[in-house]
């Protein structure tokens, strides 16, 4: 099975809070990563955490790390059109020879006006 | 503009026939990695070099070969095209091996791949 796995799609209103969980399974995993696809476009980095961090935020977004649960989230405040795109999480580790990232399916997010 | 760029951007072939993707990394990157990705598949990663040395293989077909130059640019070649290889293939670049630190991948705009 998927090493990664993700909800495949998020509907939200503009304005409101959105919120893309992840799940993993490899234990070693180090680094884990969002990433954003616009229609397109190749993939863009986010953001980032190190897997012996709980939190981290920047500007808009806040990553939520639950490594005992293996369980990651994105939450992007104040969400605007500029937002709906493809989100991508990844994880990197030695299981997956350190450069190599193992990425999710995917969470599709349409933002609503 | 990532940096990184990708040729072509849209190629349509035919069964049975070969062709060549080409990437060429951003400035001062001397790691290249191919993914596929697919609507039933999703991203697969396929291979990895490090200044021109193969450094990791994923899930790439014996039909398919790689290979980085001194330049550091990279090809993609895909031979004995089955339909089902249409999708999208991304060169992403890094820094450094990877090992070390966050291994930040830059990606390109892609080469779709058409198959028919």
């Amino acid at each position: 099975g998927e090493d990664v796995e993700q909800s495949l799609f998020l509907s939200v209103r503009e304005g409101d809070s959105s919120v893309i969980n992840c799940t993993y399974t490899d234990s070693s995993s180090t680094y884990l990563y969002w990433y954003k696809q616009e229609p397109g476009a190749g993939l863009q980095l986010l953001t980032y955490i190190f897997s012996n961090m709980d939190m981290k935020q920047d500007q808009r977004l806040t990553v939520l790390l639950n490594k005992k649960d293996k369980h990651l989230s994105l939450r992007i405040a104040d969400t605007q059109t500029g937002d709906s795109a493809i989100y991508f999480c990844a994880e990197s580790g030695v299981k997956n020879s350190w450069g190599k990232l193992q990425f999710g399916a995917g969470t599709q997010v349409v933002v609503t006006p | 503009d990532s940096g990184v760029t990708q040729t072509p951007k849209h190629l349509i072939t035919a069964t049975g026939q070969r062709v060549t993707l080409r990437c060429s990394p951003r400035s001062g990157d001397l790691s290249v990695y191919w993914y596929q990705q697919s609507l039933d598949q999703g991203l697969q990663f396929l291979i990895q070099y490090y200044n021109g040395e193969e450094r990791a293989k994923g899930n790439i077909l014996e039909r398919f070969s790689a290979q980085q130059f001194p330049d550091l640019h990279s090809e993609l070649n895909l031979s004995s095209l089955e339909l089902g290889d249409s999708a999208l293939y991304f060169c992403a670049s890094s820094v450094g091996p990877g090992g070390t630190g966050a291994n930040v991948l830059t990606f390109g705009a892609g080469s779709r791949l058409t198959v028919l």
